[in-house]
């Protein structure tokens, strides 16, 4: 059946490790996003992609990187640069239509 | 700065009755408006939506009321029910303005007491 996935649900790094999480659909969405959630915080931005080859920086995309090398696939490297990677991960995909966009289940990385 | 604020973290309503959720804007450019819906260990689905070209969107048992000029937005449902018990979040857009990126709010937990 159709989704987006998410893997690991939890993942835990030493400090100064860069870290990638997963995300893959198979809905044959164009476009693909990351968000991030912190307590008491809406979801903030991280990257989008809206065609493969092809990314763009979000509200909050310093400490992080992306590529978009298959449609069906979107890692996210939380880089030793990103000052709090603390933080609920939320991937999610489009047909192209930033309103309906289907989430995956989440990760939630725990940086010690 | 948070451009959309979702005052109440929490509420409490008993199966049956009415939940209202409420959610404000700064930005007087968002004209597009969402209300998604998320359970503990997933990801939020797309509930219902507005355009602020209406005051009113109505699906099934859920209506969300837009009231531009005090720059607020209403999720009510009717009635509530146990599966109803969720986190919402209000999101805003700007599409008709270039930009579609959406701005979400911190959430409210919904909890239906049976």
């Amino acid at each position: 059946d159709g989704g987006i996935t998410q893997s690991p649900k939890y993942l835990f790094r030493k400090e100064g490790q860069n870290v990638t999480l997963s995300c893959e659909q198979n809905l044959n969405h164009d476009a693909m996003y990351w968000y991030r959630q912190d307590p008491g915080q809406g979801l903030r931005l991280i990257y989008y992609s809206q065609i493969v080859n092809d990314f763009q920086k979000g509200d909050i995309a310093e400490g992080y990187s992306v590529s978009r090398e298959k449609k069906e696939s979107f890692p996210l490297t939380v880089t030793s640069a990103q000052k709090n990677p603390t933080a609920f991960y939320l991937c999610a995909s489009s047909i192209g239509d930033w309103n309906t966009q289907y989430f995956g289940p989440g990760t939630r990385l725990t940086v010690l | 700065d948070q451009q959309v604020k979702q005052n109440s973290p929490s509420l409490s309503v008993q199966e049956g009755r009415i939940s209202i959720l409420n959610c404000d804007y700064t930005n007087s450019m968002f004209d597009y408006f969402l209300w998604y819906k998320k359970y503990p260990a997933e990801g939020p689905t797309f509930l219902i939506s507005i355009s602020s070209i209406k005051d009113k969107n109505e699906d099934g048992r859920f209506t969300v009321f837009l009231n531009k000029s005090a720059k607020h937005l209403s999720l009510h449902i009717v009635p509530s029910q146990p599966g109803d018990s969720a986190v919402y979040f209000c999101a805003a857009s700007s599409p008709n303005f270039g930009n579609e990126k959406l701005t979400f709010g911190t959430g409210t937990r919904l909890t239906i007491i049976p």
